[in-house]
């Protein structure tokens, strides 16, 4: 399979503890997005990398997320000292991007996050 | 901000019957849009990409169109199945934004 994947799947996890997702995108893709999406809602942006750069981060984004994409191939998100308002899925998106522009995004299957 | 409003935000039609999905954008300067499908629970499966020299594509059932000077698309899907039923999201890339911005969705229900 050549899409984009993620794991876990499912997480369940009791609130204060630490988590991390991986991300493995489409192999020749040098973007890579993270978004989060609560019921009933669109994808939120939390963060983009170009290659292995983090170009850009949503406010979203508390101190307690950190994402990397080490050697620009694949990318973890972490929470640390998770809250019951983290619960959420947290999806993986990659394209080919230029400068200022950026190709058909695909998505992975999502990491579930529920949090006690 | 740019904002994106879909409308309806759930619809029922019975089978067979056409269905129309509207996205609006409040900031018309966008360069891709993407039509996207989820099924509860999962991720997102990408429909259709218009960029930026485009106006409309078509593939199989469906048909998207862009109209950039009011900021609007539309989805249509001909000839509806229940396979059909999931939740259509619309998302464009503006110029100079390097995010995808989404709407909250479409929630159909197509009834054999």
């Amino acid at each position: 399979d050549t899409g984009v994947s993620q794991d876990p799947r499912h997480k369940i996890t009791k609130r204060g503890q630490n988590v991390t997702f991986r991300c493995d995108p489409i192999s020749e893709h040098n973007r890579l997005y993270w978004y989060r999406q609560t019921l009933g809602q669109g994808p939120e942006f939390l963060t983009y990398f170009q290659n292995e750069a983090q170009l850009e981060k949503s406010r979203l984004l508390s101190d307690r997320f950190s994402a990397e994409r080490p050697k620009g191939s694949f990318s973890t998100l972490e929470i640390q000292r998770t809250e019951q308002g983290d619960s959420a899925m947290y999806l993986c998106a990659s394209t080919i991007g230029g400068q200022e522009v950026a190709g058909e995004l695909f998505f992975g299957e999502g990491s579930r996050l529920t949090v006690l | 901000k740019q904002e994106v409003t879909q409308i309806p935000a759930a619809l029922s039609v019975p089978e067979g019957e056409n269905l129309v999905l509207n996205c609006s954008f409040t900031d018309s300067a966008i360069y891709n849009l993407q039509w996207f499908r989820q099924d509860p629970g999962k991720g997102l499966t990408s429909l259709l990409l218009i960029q930026s020299s485009q106006r409309e594509q078509t593939s199989g059932r469906l048909n998207a169109s862009l109209d950039k000077s009011s900021g609007r698309s539309t989805l249509y899907i001909a000839a509806s199945q229940p396979g059909d039923s999931a939740t259509y999201l619309c998302a464009g890339f503006l110029y100079g934004n390097n995010r995808l911005a989404f709407g909250k969705g479409n929630q159909v229900v197509v009834i054999p």
